[in-house]
């Protein structure tokens, strides 16, 4: 079964960086681009971007674009959110969400990990 | 960027009523549209797609329907399961956007 299993909670200053891992299983890992989506306090999601595992290429949304990365490692079928310069808006929920389409972006999003709480806290 | 903005913001109903939350588009996305549930410290879940597609897995009480910028969701008959936050999203381009949540609550 498909199983998307992310890092754990992290708790950062305001100017640092943070990585968010999310592994996964149960499927062809390049067979699927991977978006994350965070979701700050009592508030709607929001997507900031999404990675092609096959070819590594990314599409980043234009508020993070400078401040994020996304990127994946072919040898634990892992992707990578990293995202720098941290203020305390950026405290959310991060979320990994795999795109349904079948080596294209379907732009829906049918399987989700657990969910990573980022605090930016002085 | 596109706007999704959902109506109405909260909603209190009761076991086997039928509801429907509605989804606009700030400018036609023709049928990229998309519905999610989601719990309290959950994940969104994935409903509908393509506007009126049901996810695999999803009961067929869950509808969806629209195309261009007006778009609802309905529940035939709330089963205790269903009282969650729904979010409508647009995948028409990039970026991807989502609405503001529906919370249905019970009465």
């Amino acid at each position: 079964q498909v199983q998307l299993v992310q890092s754990g909670a992290e708790v950062k200053k305001p100017g640092a960086s943070v990585r968010v891992s999310c592994k996964t299983s149960g499927y062809t890992f390049t067979s699927h681009y991977m978006n994350w989506v965070r979701q700050a306090p009592g508030q709607g999601l929001e997507w900031m971007g999404i990675i092609n595992p096959g070819g590594g290429d990314t599409n980043y949304a234009q508020k993070f674009q400078g401040r994020v990365t996304m990127t994946r490692d072919l040898s634990t079928n892992t992707v990578y959110l990293e995202l720098s310069s941290l203020r305390s808006e950026d405290t959310a929920v991060y979320y990994c969400a795999r795109d349904r389409g079948y080596y294209t972006d379907y732009g829906d999003f049918d399987y989700w990990g657990q969910g990573t709480l980022v605090t930016v806290s002085s | 960027d596109i706007q999704m903005t959902q109506s109405p913001s909260s909603l209190s109903a009761s076991v086997g009523d039928r509801v429907t939350i509605t989804c606009r588009a700030s400018q036609s996305i023709r049928s990229y549209l998309n519905w999610y549930q989601q719990k309290p410290g959950k994940a969104p879940k994935l409903l509908i797609y393509a506007a009126s597609s049901l996810q695999s897995g999803v009961p067929s009480r869950f509808t969806g329907s629209g195309s261009g910028t007006d778009f609802t969701l309905t529940i035939s008959s709330l089963q205790p399961e269903d009282f969650a936050t729904y979010s409508c999203q647009q995948s028409f381009s990039s970026p991807r956007t989502f609405g503001q949540g529906t919370k249905l609550e019970i009465k």
